[in-house]
């Protein structure tokens, strides 16, 4: 089964509201979220490391007022695009792995967002 | 980030097996190399990752060059399943344990 689980799956809004999704960590305690964004045809972008109980960590070129992470458990962190505009339109996913630079990362199934 | 290269596809027939190349030439001592494959519209799938020693398991081979600067990723009987696009990753082994995507190898299973 699942061992992350994204929510939604896909989503619409307009432009200039605030989307978020979750991830939660179903099988371990994930003091260590990551968020990337894929546009079509394209390899995953790595976005932002997401910390349990501290601040998250953003990749170079990516607007931490934008794009809003929150970890406040060890089994949840959400991403809010706040003011979405149709440039954020992509498809947004969560991984996590357990603790250890030699385990396995385990992926959500991805959001897709649209901004109209 | 340590850097991989793949070709940008690949394309093979059923039921054939299939070596998917991927150098890394400034692969680190303690880097692992992680595959991982994404199917349409889904988020990426853990394949198979290895340090030094060839691996095996019930998806994939992971064959290791012995200076560890490329790696092969074996699937032995292809199935129309399998067809993805590949990523080789070395992982972060500074402590932040973040994957770090390249262009991968878009991978067709011909009939």
């Amino acid at each position: 089964g699942a061992v992350v689980s994204q929510h939604p799956s896909r989503v619409i809004c307009k432009s200039g509201t605030s989307v978020k999704i979750e991830c939660r960590s179903l099988d371990f305690q994930a003091t260590t979220m990551f968020w990337y964004r894929q546009f079509p045809k394209k390899s995953l972008m790595l976005m932002a490391t997401s910390n349990e109980g501290s601040k998250a960590t953003y990749e170079q070129g990516v607007e931490k007022d934008k794009f809003l992470i929150n970890h406040a458990s060890l089994t949840l962190s959400t991403l809010t695009v706040t003011s979405a505009h149709p440039e954020d339109s992509s498809f947004y996913i969560c991984s996590t792995c357990r603790q250890g630079w030699s385990t396995e990362a385990f992926f959500g199934q991805g959001t897709r967002l649209t901004v109209v | 980030d340590a850097k991989t290269t793949q070709p940008n596809s690949m394309e093979s027939n059923e039921e054939e097996p299939v070596h998917l190349p991927c150098n890394h030439s400034t692969i680190s001592g303690t880097d692992y190399i992680h595959w991982y494959r994404q199917l349409p519209s889904q988020g990426p799938e853990y394949v198979i990752h290895g340090l030094t020693s060839n691996v095996n398991n019930r998806m994939a081979s992971l064959a290791i060059a012995e200076d560890r600067k490329s790696s092969t990723l074996i699937l032995h009987r292809a199935t129309l399943r399998d067809a993805a696009v590949y990523y080789c990753i070395l992982r972060d082994s500074g402590g932040a344990q973040k994957l770090v995507f390249g262009q991968g190898t878009r991978l067709t299973i011909n009939p």
